[in-house]
Order: structure tokens, then sequence, then C-alpha cells
């Protein structure tokens, strides 16, 4: 139980494109997904925190207007990367904490390796 | 100063051998902890949780150190399969939100 699913797992694009990440709860609802980005060997840093139905919560730094989070459904949220460019090549993890276990409990998803040409 | 901060090592260790190291936060109001094993291109997988009174998941033990602010992770009798990234995590506030360090790499060679 608890499986999260990332689509795509990888994409490469071209500078200016958006690019649609979908993170989908499989056999649970989740109460809350998180987004993450990680670059190559440094930590997970935070992005922004997603309720169903409401908006997004977007830590410091993080330009809302070029990540946009979508939370349509219990089981689904979605992350676009708007007119990408280079530095935005990164790994992009979600994860999401399911409304009947232990909240503190994220269940992340294989993550999605984004490269901007 | 980083909220979550990690020796990144990477410890070389021969098969069978006890590992350990620390992780330190800064916020001394923190709330939960834990310990999760990331694979190189992989995600974050969940390893333990880290309780006050510190405890033990089989070859992995974990404690915690509220006054120093520091967590450690031992493992002993140490697998090829423990090679990994091991990453403290710590949840800093009421809202569930985790902080992670950068990771300290453990490569058990045969």
């Amino acid at each position: 139980g608890a499986v999260v699913s990332q689509h795509p797992s990888w994409v490469i694009c071209k500078s200016g494109t958006s690019v649609k990440i979908e993170c989908r709860s499989l056999d649970f609802q989740a109460t809350t997904m998180f987004w993450y980005r990680q670059f190559p060997k440094q930590s997970l840093m935070l992005m922004a925190t997603s309720n169903e139905g409401s908006k997004a919560t977007y830590e410091q730094g993080v330009e809302k207007d070029k990540f946009l989070i979508n939370h349509a459904s219990l089981t689904l949220s979605t992350l676009t990367v708007t007119s990408a460019h280079p530095e935005d090549s990164s790994f992009y993890i979600c994860s999401a904490t399911s409304a009947r276990g232990d909240l503190n409990e994220q269940f992340f998803g294989p993550g999605t390796r984004l490269t901007v040409l | 100063r980083k909220e979550v901060e990690q020796d990144p090592g990477p410890f070389n260790v021969p098969e069978g051998a006890t590992v350990a190291f620390n992780c330190t936060y800064s916020n001394s109001a923190s709330q939960s902890f834990f310990w999760y094993r990331q694979d190189c291109r992989k995600e974050p997988k969940l390893l333990m949780s880290v309780y006050s009174s510190g405890n033990e998941d089989g070859r992995f033990t974990a404690q915690l150190n509220r006054a120093s602010q520091y967590i450690s992770l031992l493992i002993r009798d140490s697998k090829l399969s423990d090679s990994a990234t091991y990453l403290c995590v710590v949840n800093l506030s009421n809202d569930y939100k985790l902080s992670f360090g950068a990771g300290t790499t453990v490569t058990v060679r045969a």
C-alpha cells in the first residue's frame, strides 16, 4: 500500500517550453502532497505544499507563477514548469501523506528528471 | 546555518563492519526525526523514525540527543546492499513539512 507514482519519469525539453509533471497516489487518498526539487549532490528542497481544492503554499524563493501546482483531487497533483530554462533542470519529486495514516510519514514518488536544453 | 547538516562522507567500509554517523539540526523545537535512504537517482525511502529513547530496527540503531540537537544512525554488520545515501530528515513545525539534510554516502565493499 501507499504507492505514489509520477509521470513522466524523465523529460527533455527545449528552453522556453512548459512541462507538466503528474503525481498520483495509487491506493490511498492523499491529504496533502508536497513537491520537492533536488539538484545533484544536494538535499531535497521543498518547493510547495498542496492540499486538494485549495491553492498551494510555496516556500520562500519559489516563484508561484513559474511553478504552477494544481491539486484537483485527493489522488492527483500536477506541477507545471512554465517557460523552462536550463537552470530548471533538476530531479523533481512529489510526496503524499495519507488521510488515514501518520501525517508525519510521507510517501515519495519515483521522481521526474527534467533536462532543459 | 542550514536547518539540517550532515557529514557528506563518503564512508567506505568493508562488509561486516559497523559504521555510524550523525546529523545536527538547528531548531530546538523540532518535532519529529527520521532517517531516509536514497539510492542513486531514486526517490528517498523511509528507513526508520527516531524516537526520544532511541530505537533499533534489525541492524540499524538510531539515537536522538535533544540537548545537543543531533541524531545518529549506526549500521551493524554492514551488507553490500547498505550502500546508499542516508538522509537525515527533521520535521521542524506542526505543519508536517520535512527538512532534509544533504545526505551521508555509505559505500560497503566486499
